[in-house]
């Protein structure tokens, strides 16, 4: 592994169904994100982690959830997706250092219908 | 509130050089990022200004002026590759970013 990855690359999902989307950095960085991307819309925050064993809100947390466990994993769950949460998802991880730069992940497409 | 805002879309051609501007109005501030976004691709860092003036990197440029909350990214020598969206970000006091929509770069021959 290189940099962030996420899986699946895309997914079709019957609404209410439970989903888990995955992310694994290899970059030991601390900081890790969850993001969402509509059209129109600027990338917005639904949750983030400072530090291993630690998460907080971002401004769309709603109807998702975040663990971390470990440094390198970062997985997103919707419990009950409903179809508003069609969208992109791009997770991201900060270096930590002086220009806070995020590096971000291929994203994972998700429909729910 | 906070808010970031740049033009939704701009057409440049090629060989051209073209100015996208940012305005921003955050609670607090900790840099200005500029990212490119090809579509269907993740967003990609160009360039961090934290000081006001221009920081240059090949064709690329970014200027910043934190007592007018803008910045600006300056692309010259254009290239078709340069088609993309250009994402500004700016960095809040509790290093989380606040992303404006972006700007859709049309490149034409």
């Amino acid at each position: 592994i290189a940099g962030i990855t996420q899986a699946p690359t895309s997914q079709i999902l019957a609404a209410g169904r439970r989903m888990t989307l995955r992310c694994t950095q290899d970059m030991r960085h601390n900081a890790m994100y969850w993001y969402r991307q509509d059209l129109g819309l600027g990338l917005r925050l639904i949750h983030y982690s400072n530090t291993a064993g630690t998460t907080g809100k971002g401004e769309v947390p709603d109807g998702y959830s975040v663990s971390r466990a470990n440094t390198d994993d970062f997985p997103l769950t919707l419990a009950s997706a409903v179809p508003s949460q069609t969208s992109v998802y791009f997770c991201a991880s900060r270096a930590d250092g002086d220009t806070d730069t995020q590096y971000f992940g291929p994203g994972t497409r998700l429909t729910v219908l | 509130g906070q808010n970031i805002d740049q033009p939704t879309e701009m057409t440049a051609t090629e060989g051209a050089i073209v100015q996208i501007n940012c305005t921003y109005q955050t609670s607090g501030f900790n840099g200005l990022f500029w990212y490119q976004q090809h579509a269907g691709e993740a967003p990609t860092f160009l360039s961090y200004n934290v000081l006001d003036g221009l920081e240059e990197k090949g064709r690329f440029s970014s200027f910043l002026s934190r007592s007018k909350g803008y910045s600006y990214l300056l692309l010259k020598e254009l290239q078709m590759k340069d088609s993309a969206s250009y994402l500004c970000a700016v960095t809040s006091s509790n290093y989380q970013l606040i992303w404006g929509a972006g700007t859709k770069l049309i490149i034409k021959p």
